[in-house]
């Protein structure tokens, strides 16, 4: 089965400092692996993707995800956080039918 | 990214009545959409599978009769709560999926807050 794991509940960061956000996949074959944002009260924002080739992903707002096959893991990463990046992040592998499987999120605070 | 509305985007009934909720992909034609459902600080639960012009997928344990979906257009999906209760208040959100088949990524709507009192 496919699934993904996001084992921290809140990662506190100072502004400025660089964050990551935790992503582990289980899934058969080759995986399909997304990061979304999600502001209070409002639908999920796309971030990036990873579908093949360079393990290191670049995406919106100064995000960047690395894929890494033999950890199974898809970590968010930004040199330098903002306040304004605080919000919740989901990891997603995408399964049979263009379904998502999402994790259960992660809540990043920066605070100044 | 595709651009994607909901409307509206909160709601407050009786226990009892029916709400109707909009999902509609502004600037491309979908073919599929997806539901899913939301409480506070969780995760997406997928409720279903709306495909233009055919029924709903359902995922186990959602009620059909219930969530009824429509998606009569390739650019509007509806989602009527039918009978609702207190429990079914949630965080409801549409999705469209956008590019080739394979490597295609779903795009999300802003989301819409119903309250059953």
């Amino acid at each position: 089965a496919q699934s993904v794991a996001q084992p921290e509940d809140q990662v506190n960061v100072a502004e400025g400092n660089p964050l990551t956000v935790k992503c582990t996949y289980s899934v058969s074959g080759n995986p399909y692996l997304f990061w979304y944002v999600q502001y209070p009260n409002r639908g999920l924002q796309f971030l990036l993707k990873y579908i093949t080739g360079d393990n290191l992903v670049k995406g919106s707002y100064g995000f960047e995800a690395e894929f890494n096959k033999s950890q199974t893991s898809f970590h968010l990463k930004k040199p330098s956080a903002l306040v304004s990046d605080s919000a919740l992040y989901f990891c997603a592998v995408r399964r049979t039918g263009g379904k998502l499987i999402f994790g259960q999120g992660t809540e990043l605070s920066v605070k100044p | 990214g595709a651009v994607v509305s909901q409307h509206p985007s909160w709601v407050i009934c009786k226990s009892g009545t029916s709400v109707k909720i909009e999902c509609r992909s502004l600037d491309f034609q979908a073919t599929t959409m997806f539901w899913y459902r939301q409480f506070p600080k969780q995760s997406l639960m997928l409720m279903a599978t709306s495909n233009e012009g055919s029924k709903a997928t359902y995922e186990q344990g959602v009620e059909k009769d219930k969530f009824l979906i429509n998606h009569a257009s390739l650019t509007l999906s509806t989602l009527t709560v039918t009978s609702a209760h207190p429990e079914d208040s949630s965080f409801y959100i549409c999705s469209v999926v956008s590019g080739s088949r394979g490597t295609d990524t779903q795009y999300f709507g802003p989301g819409t807050r119903l309250t059953v009192l």
